[in-house]
């Protein structure tokens, strides 16, 4: 049970690049979730999705696209970086039946030249 | 939407002192109000949370205490160790809702 798995871990993209940030998670969790970390501004989510098929935006969506095709994977797709999308991303999960604990993946930094 | 306010943005005591993070939240219908510790480069992790059919919760040496009329809620840590440096995050969610942070406590234990 490996719980929720980011990668990759670090990346470095260049002004105007593309890529998909991959999220896991093997306990059949309902809903899952995608915060970016900035100094000083705490985790400000991006989209969420509470099952397969449905996704919705978060208070901060705008440069990023996500899916929901499975239950386990929730990828988060930056279709042109800029340097504003310089962060650390968190995935989560949570089970509806649990409704408590927000299970975080390990993060992933990303850095946008 | 939910409004998290948290304060103070860092905090240092010496060892043994205890620390309280404060915390209010704007939408009435939240329910669900988790604390979340994070080390440096690490995960956050929920250290304790409580929901609202109850006032105060402890662990050990952390409590949480709920205000629900004045819509605020505190993280307190008493004999405060070294170890308990780190950032702290107060969050709150209606139902199942999406959960929404503050913006962090770093916290400071001096030996």
């Amino acid at each position: 049970n490996a719980g929720v798995t980011q990668t990759p871990k670090f990346q470095v993209l260049k002004t105007g690049q593309s890529m998909t940030l991959q999220c896991a998670q093997d306990m059949n969790h309902e809903y899952m979730s995608w915060y970016r970390q900035d100094p000083g501004m705490g985790l400000r989510l991006i989209h969420y999705s509470v099952g397969a098929g449905i996704t919705d935006q978060g208070e901060v969506p705008n440069g990023y696209n996500v899916s929901r095709s499975t239950t386990e994977d929730f990828p988060l797709r930056l279709l042109s970086a800029a340097p504003s999308q310089t962060s650390v991303y968190f995935c989560a999960s949570i089970s509806r039946a649990a409704a408590g604990e927000l299970f975080f993946g390990e993060g992933s930094r990303l850095t946008v030249l | 939407g939910e409004n998290v306010e948290q304060h103070p943005s860092t905090l240092s005591v010496q060892e043994g002192d205890s620390a309280v993070i404060k915390c209010t939240y704007s939408d009435s219908a939240s329910n669900y109000f988790p604390w979340y510790k994070q080390e440096l480069g690490k995960r956050p992790q929920l250290i304790i949370d409580i929901r609202s059919n109850v006032g105060e919760k402890k662990d050990q040496r952390i409590a949480v205490t709920l205000n629900k009329t004045a819509k605020h809620f505190s993280l307190h840590i008493t004999e405060t160790q070294p170890e308990d440096s780190a950032v702290y995050f107060c969050a709150a969610r209606a139902g199942f809702q999406k959960l929404v942070f503050g913006t962090g406590t770093r916290l400071l234990v001096s030996p």
